[in-house]
């Protein structure tokens, strides 16, 4: 079946570095995959979304890496800031008709000052 | 934000009672979508709609059943809860291929 991987643990990283979290899967092709971001309590947000045909994706601070050969996707905050802080759900899709996504467990990102 | 509501935000409920939670949006989205967040197991997909009258099932509908009458609301039914779905449940809609997150509800059967 399916299954799709993100790191359970936190990652504690320090303000001003780059926060890099990963997403593998397996049993699975997807045609694009999405980065959502959840604050406690609230729904997730889109970030970003990158096609299995793009290498790289950039907006703002945020970039996002796709090797379909590995079968991973990073996602990288560059000069990180704690509202940084929050959960991180990779979510990979086939680009079926009902654009139904998959969604990993997510990684906590903690970025202290 | 894409406008979504949902109602109740909580709610407390007991075994074998029948629960319906409502989702609202204001933009016209053809496409909404249920999902149930637990540790452990991340979001999955309860049902879809793909517009009015039209739905289909998810990763996890057994238990569970939907209807959309009106393009703006998409309705959850539990038809007799259990404690297996205690849950915070997530409705979204989708533009092109961005979703879109009501703020959830949190559901304890007990």
């Amino acid at each position: 079946s399916q299954k799709i991987e993100q790191n359970s643990e936190a990652l504690n990283i320090q303000e001003g570095k780059t926060a890099t979290l990963t997403c593998n899967y397996t049993n699975y092709s997807p045609a694009y995959l999405q980065w959502y971001r959840q604050d406690p309590g609230r729904g997730p947000v889109f970030l970003l979304l990158i096609r299995e045909n793009e290498k790289e994706k950039r907006k703002e601070r945020l970039k996002v890496t796709f090797d379909t050969t590995l079968k991973q996707s990073l996602f990288h905050i560059t000069a990180s800031q704690p509202a940084d802080s929050a959960t991180y759900l990779c979510a990979p899709s086939r680009n079926n008709a009902g654009n139904m996504l998959t969604f990993g467990g997510g990684t906590r990102l903690m970025v202290k000052p | 934000d894409a406008g979504i509501t949902q109602s109740p935000r909580h709610k407390v409920t007991e075994t074998g009672t029948p629960v319906t939670l409502r989702c609202h949006q204001t933009e016209n989205h053809r496409y909404m979508y249920w999902y149930r967040q637990d540790p452990g197991h991340g979001l999955r997909l309860i049902h879809y709609s793909y517009g009015v009258k039209d739905t289909d099932k998810g990763e996890v509908s057994d238990g569970y059943s939907v209807s959309r009458s009106k393009t703006e609301d998409f309705l959850l039914t539990l038809e007799s809860a259990t404690s297996s779905q205690t849950s915070v449940y997530f409705c979204a809609s989708r533009r092109e291929d961005e979703q879109f997150f009501g703020p959830g509800t949190r559901l304890t059967v007990l």
